[in-house]
C-alpha cells in the first residue's frame, strides 16, 4: 500500500517551453501533497505544498508563476513548470500524505527535468 | 548551519560491518524521520520516531533521538551491499498543522562486497 507515482519518470524539453509532471497516490486519498526539488548530490528543498481543493503554499523563494501546482483531486496534483530554463534542469520529487502529513509522507519516485 | 544536518557526508564500510550516521538539528520537532535514496530514484521512509521516543528499532535499523542535543542517530547493522544509498534525515516542527519536513544535507553509504 502507500503508493504514490510521478509521470514522466524523465523529460527532456527545450528552453521556453512548459513541462507538466504529475503525481498520484495510486491506493489512498492524499489530503496534502509536498513538492520538492533536489540538485545532484544535493538534499532535498521543499518548493510547495498543496492540499485538494485549495491554493499551494509556496516555500520562499520560490516563483508561484514560473512553478504552477493544481491539487484537483485527492489523488492528483501537477506541478507545471512554465517557461522552463536550463537552470531548471533538477529532479523532482513529489510525495503525499493524509491527515495533513502529520505522520508519513509516501514519496513518488521523481521526475528528472532537463531543459537544453 | 541549517536545520537537520547530518555527518558523515560519507561513510565507506566493508559488508557485515555496521554504519552509524548522526542527524542534528535546530528547532523544536514533532518528529523526526529517516529516509533512504537509492542513486537517481525517490525516496524510501525507513523508520520516524517522535519526539517523545528515544528509541526505535525496524530489523536491522535502530534510531535513537536525544531532544536535549537536538540530534538522531541511525544505525545499521550487519550492513550489506544493498544498503549502498543516500541517507537522510527529515525533521517535522512541532506546533505546523501540515507536515512540512526539513531534509538535512544526507549521508552516502558505500557497503563494499
Amino acid at each position: 500500500g502507500a503508493v504514490v507515482s510521478q509521470h514522466p519518470s524523465r523529460v527532456i524539453c527545450k528552453s521556453g517551453t512548459s513541462v507538466k509532471i504529475e503525481c498520484r497516490s495510486l491506493d489512498f486519498q492524499a489530503t496534502t501533497m509536498f513538492w520538492y526539488r533536489q540538485f545532484p548530490k544535493q538534499s532535498l528543498m521543499l518548493m510547495a505544498t498543496s492540499n485538494e481543493g485549495s491554493k499551494a503554499t509556496y516555500e520562499q523563494g520560490v516563483e508561484k508563476d514560473k512553478f504552477l501546482i493544481n491539487h484537483a483531486s485527492l489523488t492528483l496534483s501537477t506541478l507545471t513548470v512554465t517557461s522552463a530554463h536550463p537552470e531548471d534542469s533538477s529532479f523532482y520529487i513529489c510525495s503525499a500524505a493524509t491527515s495533513g502529513g502529520q505522520e508519513t509522507q509516501y514519496f513518488g519516485p521523481g521526475t528528472r527535468l532537463l531543459v537544453l | 548551519s541549517q536545520q537537520g544536518e547530518e555527518d558523515p557526508q560519507a561513510l565507506s564500510i566493508q559488508e557485515g560491518e555496521n554504519a552509524t550516521m548522526n542527524c542534528s538539528y535546530k528547532t523544536s520537532i514533532n518528529n523526526l524521520q529517516w529516509y533512504r535514496q537509492n542513486s537517481g530514484r525517490g525516496l524510501v521512509h525507513l523508520i520516524l520516531i517522535r519526539s517523545n521516543e528515544r528509541e526505535k528499532h525496524s530489523g536491522r535499523l535502530r534510531v535513537t533521538l536525544d531532544t536535549s542535543k537536538k540530534s538522531s542517530s541511525l544505525l545499521i547493522t550487519a550492513s550489506r551491499a544493498a544498503d549502498t544509498a543516500s541517507y537522510f534525515c527529515a525533521t517535522k516542527a512541532g506546533g505546523t498543522s501540515y507536515g512540512k519536513l526539513t531534509f538535512g544535507q544526507g549521508t552516502i553509504l558505500t557497503v563494499h562486497p
